[in-house]
């Protein structure tokens, strides 16, 4: 039973355009949650994260909003850029322990010009 | 160097090879990690070794074999894989905490192909 779904594997956007990124968890436990970029050939990269307590979380171009009663977070590029274009996977766990992560299938952002 | 390095990038082996996939953080962190990403599925952990103790995924095959000498250095040592082991190895590193939330820092990877 898959925790941390990313129900879509792709999305694309014109540049300038905002992206919106969803990821949905049925752990009610799930207390932290990140996102992590991925380009190809290498490894998963932080993003941004949210800790339960807040509803929102902002990184310069990049907002992270969680609904908790909706167990729902989604991830905001504004203005997108050519530059986002990779996967995006979404990622949960409980008590912040990264040991614990559980991560999304990931969905591929294509940002067109 | 910084961050975390893993080598080889690719690796192509037999089925009745053995092989090691070597993984090195240079971030002072005291965990390490193996991680399996394949094709449409979520990054599986394999194995976690975290201040100096291993916790192991029940899931993984024998044929997989942690190792992990010292904070910095993990290994996965490989012998008589299957072709459906064949997917991107990940190396992750955290720094355990009871005061903040962790991450994780991944490597590159290793794209491992079994034939």
């Amino acid at each position: 039973d898959q925790q941390v779904k990313q129900n879509s594997p792709s999305l694309s956007v014109q540049e300038g355009r905002i992206s919106i990124l969803n990821c949905d968890y049925t752990n009610s436990m799930f207390d932290y949650f990140l996102w992590y970029k991925k380009y190809p050939a290498e490894g998963p990269t932080f993003l941004i994260s949210i800790s339960s307590i807040k509803d929102k979380n902002e990184d310069g171009r990049f907002t992270v909003f969680l609904n908790k009663s909706a167990k729902h977070l989604s991830l905001h590029i504004v203005p997108s850029q050519p530059g986002d274009s990779a996967v995006y996977f979404c990622a949960a766990s409980a008590l912040g322990t990264a040991s614990k992560l559980t991560f999304g299938t990931g969905t591929r952002l294509q940002v067109t010009l | 160097e910084t961050g975390v390095t893993q080598t080889p990038r690719h690796l192509v082996m037999g089925m009745t090879n053995k092989k090691s996939l070597k993984c090195e953080q240079h971030l002072g962190h005291n965990a390490m990690y193996w991680y399996k990403q394949s094709a449409k599925k979520p990054l599986e952990l394999m194995f976690v070794y975290s201040l100096e103790e291993r916790v192991e995924n029940n899931s993984v095959p024998s044929r997989f074999s942690p190792e992990c000498p010292n904070s910095s250095h993990l290994f996965l040592h490989l012998h008589t894989l299957q072709p459906e082991d064949s997917a991107l190895y990940l190396c992750a590193s955290s720094q355990v905490s009871v005061t903040t939330n962790e991450k994780l820092f991944f490597g590159s990877g290793t794209q491992l192909s079994v034939l």
